[in-house]
């Protein structure tokens, strides 16, 4: 069965600092990946997601991933956050051979102080 | 904009209670997701469903039930509510017919259950 690994599950940042969060899934085909953000109070949103073509997947509000196949990697980075970007973050991958549902990471929450 | 409605936000139930938590969406999706959320377990998948009447397993099935007997409304019951089943419980849904690859799921706000 396929999973999700994310390394850290509290990240505190200064504004303006430099972001990165871990995402590695354990499946050797191929693969559909995502990272959703959720604000306080509001509902899952998308980010970015990729599923084919250049690895490197640009979304909403900054945010940027890579995915690195040989490293079974998808981290998310920013290279500059703002006391807005406090949330929580889930990365999460879809799979043909499991019907392509959605399996989540455990989340990291990511707080920037101001 | 696509809107996934959850119609309780905050319900507190007892024990052994049987509980609804209803969701409708308004974009004529074919697939509709129940997920729970837990603090350091993620979301994990309870109930899909592609299509009306049907329903799929997911992760985690145990204590629950659903229904789908229109495309817009897909129901999470817990027959008998426990403890354990305190969570936040997330409704989805997504375009496509059997899970098209690479379609964006969306997300309703959430309904925070208590079972006490």
């Amino acid at each position: 069965a396929q999973s999700v690994s994310q390394h850290n599950h509290h990240v505190i940042l200064s504004e303006a600092a430099s972001l990165e969060l871990g995402c590695n899934y354990s499946y050797g085909g191929t693969v559909n990946l995502f990272w959703y953000v959720q604000y306080p109070g509001q509902h899952l949103q998308l980010l970015l997601k990729y599923f084919s073509g250049d690895p490197l997947v640009k979304g909403i509000k900054g945010f940027e991933a890579e995915f690195i196949k040989s490293k079974f990697s998808f981290n998310l980075r920013k290279p500059s956050v703002q006391w807005s970007d406090t949330a929580e973050y889930f990365c999460a991958v879809s799979t043909m051979e499991y019907g392509n549902k959605l399996v989540f990471g455990a989340g990291t929450i990511l707080r920037v102080k101001s | 904009d696509v809107k996934v409605t959850q119609s309780s936000r905050y319900l507190v139930k007892r024990t052994g209670e049987k509980v609804f938590l209803e969701c409708v969406q308004d974009m004529d999706h074919e697939n509709m997701f129940w997920y729970r959320q837990d603090p350091g377990l993620g979301l994990r998948l309870i109930y899909f469903s592609y299509d009306v009447k049907m329903k799929e397993k997911g992760d985690i099935p145990e204590g629950y039930s659903v229904s789908r007997e229109k495309k817009e409304r897909f129901s999470l019951i817990l027959e008998s509510a426990s403890t354990n089943q305190t969570s936040m419980y997330l409704c989805a849904s997504s375009p496509g017919g059997v899970m098209v690859s690479g379609n964006t799921i969306y997300f309703g706000e959430g309904s925070w259950l208590t079972v006490v």
